[in-house]
């Protein structure tokens, strides 16, 4: 069955630093997503994507974060200047056009030092 | 905007009796209503769904849900727990039109004790 793969899966880095996290969604799937989830806390949607533009965004994604879809196959999320804050596990999604159902990644654990 | 509300922080239930794993949900419209769970350091795997239908809906492991409408609930019921069942369970509602994000409620830990 295909799956949402994500890369890395753990990335450590250091405060003002950026970072670049990947995703590759099913491949006949056209909405996006990222979700973010801070350790011991719910998980929260941070921005969707589809036909090559951001549709929806929440707050938590402010100038900071920008996501990309550089190549028809890979999905980033990019974070410009890291906060200490933005340590969390990050999920990328994705959902085909009719389905109901999002599909989720294995997540990239994110810690900000 | 589309809500979910677990009530409960833990759910510690005996191996062999009955689980339940309370979630009320706020949206505009018929919901979109989802239950995923979450093992320690993995990601979130889908257990079941109710879209339209019957409002009983059945998923993997032995886990259903029952949609109540006039409740506004999504509560998650395995009759028999089993100690792999602990775990982190995250109930989620998408509303039907839009982009159709996901809200999750916080999620409950759910402890099986042998």
């Amino acid at each position: 069955e295909p799956e949402v793969t994500q890369t890395p899966s753990h990335q450590v880095t250091q405060m003002g630093q950026e970072v670049i996290l990947r995703c590759v969604p099913i491949s006949n799937h056209l909405y996006f997503y990222w979700y973010r989830q801070i350790l011991g806390q719910k998980v929260e949607f941070l921005v969707s994507f589809y036909n090559n533009e951001i549709s929806e965004k929440s707050e938590i994604f402010d100038d900071q974060f920008s996501v990309e879809r550089p190549d028809g196959s890979n999905f980033t999320l990019k974070i410009r200047s890291t906060k200490l804050e933005d340590s969390a596990m990050y999920f990328c999604a994705s959902r085909a056009r009719d389905e109901f159902l999002t599909h989720f990644g294995p997540g990239t654990r994110l810690t900000v030092t | 905007a589309q809500s979910v509300a677990q009530p409960e922080d833990q759910v510690n239930v005996a191996e062999g009796n009955p689980l339940t794993v309370k979630c009320t949900y706020s949206v505009s419209g018929n919901p979109y209503l989802f239950w995923y769970v979450q093992y320690p350091n993995r990601g979130l795997q889908f257990l079941l769904k109710y879209i339209t239908g019957d409002n009983l809906v059945k998923g993997s492991y032995g886990f259903e849900a029952e949609f109540n409408k006039s409740q506004t609930s999504f509560h998650l019921k395995k009759p028999s727990a089993l100690v792999s069942d602990s775990a982190l369970y995250f109930c989620a509602v998408r509303a039907p039109y839009g982009n159709n994000r996901l809200a999750f409620g916080k999620g409950n830990q759910v402890v099986v004790i042998p």
